[in-house]
Protein backbone atom coordinates (compact mmCIF):
# COMPACT_ATOMS: atom_id res chain seq x y z
CA UNK A 1 0.00 0.00 0.00
CA UNK A 2 1.72 3.27 -1.02
CA UNK A 3 -0.40 5.54 1.24
CA UNK A 4 0.75 8.89 1.46
CA UNK A 5 3.21 9.75 -1.60
CA UNK A 6 5.33 12.71 -1.94
CA UNK A 7 7.72 13.79 -4.71
CA UNK A 8 10.63 14.96 -5.00
CA UNK A 9 12.29 13.64 -1.79
CA UNK A 10 14.86 16.41 -2.27
CA UNK A 11 15.02 19.93 -3.37
CA UNK A 12 17.64 22.58 -3.80
CA UNK A 13 16.60 26.11 -5.18
CA UNK A 14 18.12 29.31 -5.42
CA UNK A 15 15.89 31.94 -3.84
CA UNK A 16 13.18 33.50 -5.68
CA UNK A 17 12.72 29.91 -7.46
CA UNK A 18 9.25 28.55 -7.74
CA UNK A 19 8.10 24.99 -7.39
CA UNK A 20 5.64 22.88 -6.25
CA UNK A 21 5.33 19.88 -4.05
CA UNK A 22 3.21 17.39 -4.88
CA UNK A 23 1.15 15.01 -2.21
CA UNK A 24 -1.37 11.82 -3.19
CA UNK A 25 -2.98 9.29 -0.96
CA UNK A 26 -4.95 6.41 -1.96
CA UNK A 27 -6.40 5.87 1.43
CA UNK A 28 -9.23 7.50 -0.19
CA UNK A 29 -9.23 10.41 2.84
CA UNK A 30 -11.15 13.54 2.83
CA UNK A 31 -8.52 15.73 4.30
CA UNK A 32 -5.24 16.42 3.94
CA UNK A 33 -2.76 18.99 5.02
CA UNK A 34 0.52 20.14 4.35
CA UNK A 35 3.37 20.83 7.50
CA UNK A 36 6.66 22.06 7.80
CA UNK A 37 9.15 20.78 10.11
CA UNK A 38 12.44 22.73 11.68
CA UNK A 39 14.70 22.36 14.45
CA UNK A 40 13.37 22.83 17.97
CA UNK A 41 10.07 24.03 15.90
CA UNK A 42 7.63 21.19 15.87
CA UNK A 43 5.54 20.39 13.23
CA UNK A 44 3.31 23.54 11.92
CA UNK A 45 0.49 23.51 9.71
CA UNK A 46 0.83 25.31 6.68
CA UNK A 47 -2.66 24.40 4.93
CA UNK A 48 -4.99 22.13 4.95
CA UNK A 49 -8.14 21.04 2.86
CA UNK A 50 -10.94 19.56 4.55
CA UNK A 51 -12.47 18.36 1.64
CA UNK A 52 -12.19 18.42 -1.64
CA UNK A 53 -12.50 21.47 -3.29
CA UNK A 54 -11.91 23.55 -0.16
CA UNK A 55 -8.98 24.83 1.54
CA UNK A 56 -7.60 26.47 4.55
CA UNK A 57 -4.79 28.16 5.85
CA UNK A 58 -3.15 27.00 8.58
CA UNK A 59 -0.11 28.40 10.64
CA UNK A 60 2.40 29.38 8.96
CA UNK A 61 0.41 30.31 4.85
CA UNK A 62 2.90 33.26 4.39
CA UNK A 63 4.95 32.57 0.74
CA UNK A 64 3.00 29.62 0.28
CA UNK A 65 -0.29 28.24 -2.13
CA UNK A 66 -2.23 25.00 -2.47
CA UNK A 67 -4.41 23.26 -4.88
CA UNK A 68 -6.45 20.63 -3.73
CA UNK A 69 -6.61 19.19 -7.22
CA UNK A 70 -9.28 16.19 -6.90
CA UNK A 71 -9.38 13.83 -3.62
CA UNK A 72 -6.09 12.02 -3.86
CA UNK A 73 -3.84 14.94 -4.73
CA UNK A 74 -3.29 18.29 -2.96
CA UNK A 75 -0.17 20.81 -4.06
CA UNK A 76 1.54 23.13 -2.08
CA UNK A 77 3.87 26.07 -4.34
CA UNK A 78 6.47 28.22 -3.62
CA UNK A 79 5.83 30.92 -5.92
CA UNK A 80 9.34 32.87 -4.47
CA UNK A 81 11.38 31.19 -2.55
CA UNK A 82 13.03 32.31 0.57
CA UNK A 83 16.01 30.85 3.07
CA UNK A 84 13.45 30.93 5.65
CA UNK A 85 11.17 28.37 3.30
CA UNK A 86 14.44 25.77 3.77
CA UNK A 87 12.77 22.77 5.56
CA UNK A 88 11.44 19.48 5.80
CA UNK A 89 7.83 19.44 4.54
CA UNK A 90 5.20 17.17 4.82
CA UNK A 91 1.54 16.10 3.56
CA UNK A 92 -0.58 14.20 5.19
CA UNK A 93 -4.22 12.79 4.90
CA UNK A 94 -7.02 12.37 7.62
CA UNK A 95 -10.61 10.55 7.38
CA UNK A 96 -13.74 12.05 8.39
CA UNK A 97 -15.48 9.50 10.67
CA UNK A 98 -16.11 10.20 14.18
CA UNK A 99 -13.74 12.46 16.48
CA UNK A 100 -10.64 10.33 16.44
CA UNK A 101 -9.27 11.26 13.21
CA UNK A 102 -5.41 10.54 13.21
CA UNK A 103 -2.93 11.75 10.13
CA UNK A 104 -1.00 9.78 8.05
CA UNK A 105 2.47 11.46 6.60
CA UNK A 106 4.19 10.98 3.32
CA UNK A 107 8.28 10.51 4.10
CA UNK A 108 8.06 13.64 3.25
CA UNK A 109 10.50 16.49 0.63
CA UNK A 110 13.87 18.07 1.63
CA UNK A 111 13.86 21.65 0.69
CA UNK A 112 16.86 23.88 0.86
CA UNK A 113 16.59 27.95 -0.46
CA UNK A 114 20.00 29.08 -1.66
CA UNK B 1 1.72 28.49 27.95
CA UNK B 2 2.28 26.19 24.83
CA UNK B 3 -0.92 24.30 23.82
CA UNK B 4 1.00 20.72 24.76
CA UNK B 5 3.49 21.05 26.34
CA UNK B 6 6.61 17.68 26.64
CA UNK B 7 9.59 17.40 28.54
CA UNK B 8 12.07 17.14 25.51
CA UNK B 9 14.30 14.87 27.32
CA UNK B 10 16.55 12.96 26.18
CA UNK B 11 15.40 10.33 28.40
CA UNK B 12 18.75 7.53 28.25
CA UNK B 13 17.41 4.29 29.61
CA UNK B 14 18.92 0.57 29.64
CA UNK B 15 17.36 -2.17 27.43
CA UNK B 16 14.36 -4.14 29.56
CA UNK B 17 13.90 -0.88 31.51
CA UNK B 18 9.90 0.95 31.71
CA UNK B 19 10.15 3.87 30.89
CA UNK B 20 7.05 6.87 30.96
CA UNK B 21 6.27 9.78 29.43
CA UNK B 22 3.79 12.63 30.25
CA UNK B 23 2.33 15.33 28.50
CA UNK B 24 0.08 18.16 29.41
CA UNK B 25 -2.76 19.66 26.94
CA UNK B 26 -3.85 23.60 27.66
CA UNK B 27 -7.65 23.18 25.72
CA UNK B 28 -9.98 20.94 28.02
CA UNK B 29 -12.22 20.80 24.95
CA UNK B 30 -9.80 19.03 22.79
CA UNK B 31 -11.44 15.36 21.95
CA UNK B 32 -8.63 13.17 19.97
CA UNK B 33 -5.39 12.36 21.57
CA UNK B 34 -2.70 10.62 19.65
CA UNK B 35 1.06 8.90 20.20
CA UNK B 36 3.30 9.55 17.24
CA UNK B 37 6.78 8.41 17.29
CA UNK B 38 8.86 10.04 14.61
CA UNK B 39 12.80 8.65 13.82
CA UNK B 40 15.57 10.79 12.86
CA UNK B 41 15.02 12.57 9.58
CA UNK B 42 11.63 10.45 9.13
CA UNK B 43 7.83 11.05 8.82
CA UNK B 44 6.22 10.70 11.94
CA UNK B 45 4.11 7.38 12.26
CA UNK B 46 0.92 6.93 14.44
CA UNK B 47 2.25 5.08 17.46
CA UNK B 48 -1.58 4.84 18.96
CA UNK B 49 -4.62 6.55 19.84
CA UNK B 50 -5.02 7.44 23.32
CA UNK B 51 -8.93 6.57 24.73
CA UNK B 52 -10.38 7.78 28.23
CA UNK B 53 -10.72 4.42 29.37
CA UNK B 54 -6.94 3.82 28.54
CA UNK B 55 -5.55 1.69 26.07
CA UNK B 56 -2.56 -1.18 25.51
CA UNK B 57 -0.82 -2.28 22.69
CA UNK B 58 1.70 -4.38 23.48
CA UNK B 59 4.53 -2.99 24.94
CA UNK B 60 3.16 0.26 24.99
CA UNK B 61 0.26 1.42 27.46
CA UNK B 62 -1.69 5.04 26.90
CA UNK B 63 -3.63 6.73 29.46
CA UNK B 64 -5.83 9.83 29.32
CA UNK B 65 -5.92 12.12 32.80
CA UNK B 66 -9.20 14.62 31.38
CA UNK B 67 -9.35 16.26 35.06
CA UNK B 68 -5.33 17.49 35.14
CA UNK B 69 -5.49 17.58 31.34
CA UNK B 70 -2.16 15.37 30.81
CA UNK B 71 -1.68 11.96 28.42
CA UNK B 72 0.69 9.86 29.34
CA UNK B 73 2.50 6.91 27.61
CA UNK B 74 4.19 4.04 29.36
CA UNK B 75 6.68 1.52 27.27
CA UNK B 76 7.67 -1.28 29.29
CA UNK B 77 10.55 -4.08 28.41
CA UNK B 78 11.74 -0.70 26.58
CA UNK B 79 13.99 -2.36 22.95
CA UNK B 80 16.89 -0.40 21.27
CA UNK B 81 14.37 0.04 18.42
CA UNK B 82 12.11 2.07 20.28
CA UNK B 83 14.52 4.71 20.17
CA UNK B 84 12.90 7.82 18.88
CA UNK B 85 11.08 11.41 19.70
CA UNK B 86 7.82 10.22 20.99
CA UNK B 87 5.28 13.17 19.97
CA UNK B 88 1.98 14.24 22.25
CA UNK B 89 -0.86 15.43 20.02
CA UNK B 90 -4.29 16.66 20.73
CA UNK B 91 -7.12 17.97 18.28
CA UNK B 92 -7.44 21.03 17.63
CA UNK B 93 -10.68 22.58 20.18
CA UNK B 94 -12.36 24.42 17.80
CA UNK B 95 -11.83 22.14 14.72
CA UNK B 96 -11.66 18.68 15.23
CA UNK B 97 -9.48 18.12 11.58
CA UNK B 98 -6.42 19.65 12.91
CA UNK B 99 -4.23 18.34 15.47
CA UNK B 100 -2.03 20.48 17.66
CA UNK B 101 1.36 18.86 18.06
CA UNK B 102 3.79 18.65 20.92
CA UNK B 103 7.65 19.01 20.14
CA UNK B 104 8.61 15.76 21.28
CA UNK B 105 10.33 13.38 23.70
CA UNK B 106 13.68 11.99 22.67
CA UNK B 107 14.42 8.56 24.15
CA UNK B 108 17.56 6.84 23.87
CA UNK B 109 17.61 3.10 24.56
CA UNK B 110 20.75 1.70 25.57
CA UNK B 111 22.56 -1.67 24.97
Amino acid sequence: NAGVTQTPKFQVLKTGQSMTLQCAQDMNHNSMYWYRQDPGMGLRLIYYSASEGTTDKGEVPNGYNVSRLNKREFSLRLESAAPSQTSVYFCASSTPTGSNQPQHFGDGTRLSIL
Amino acid sequence: RKEVEQDPGPFNVPEGATVAFNCTYSNSASQSFFWYRQDCRKEPKLLMSVYSSGNEDGRFTAQLNRASQYISLLIRDSKLSDSATYLCVCSDAGNNRKLIWGLGTSLAVNP
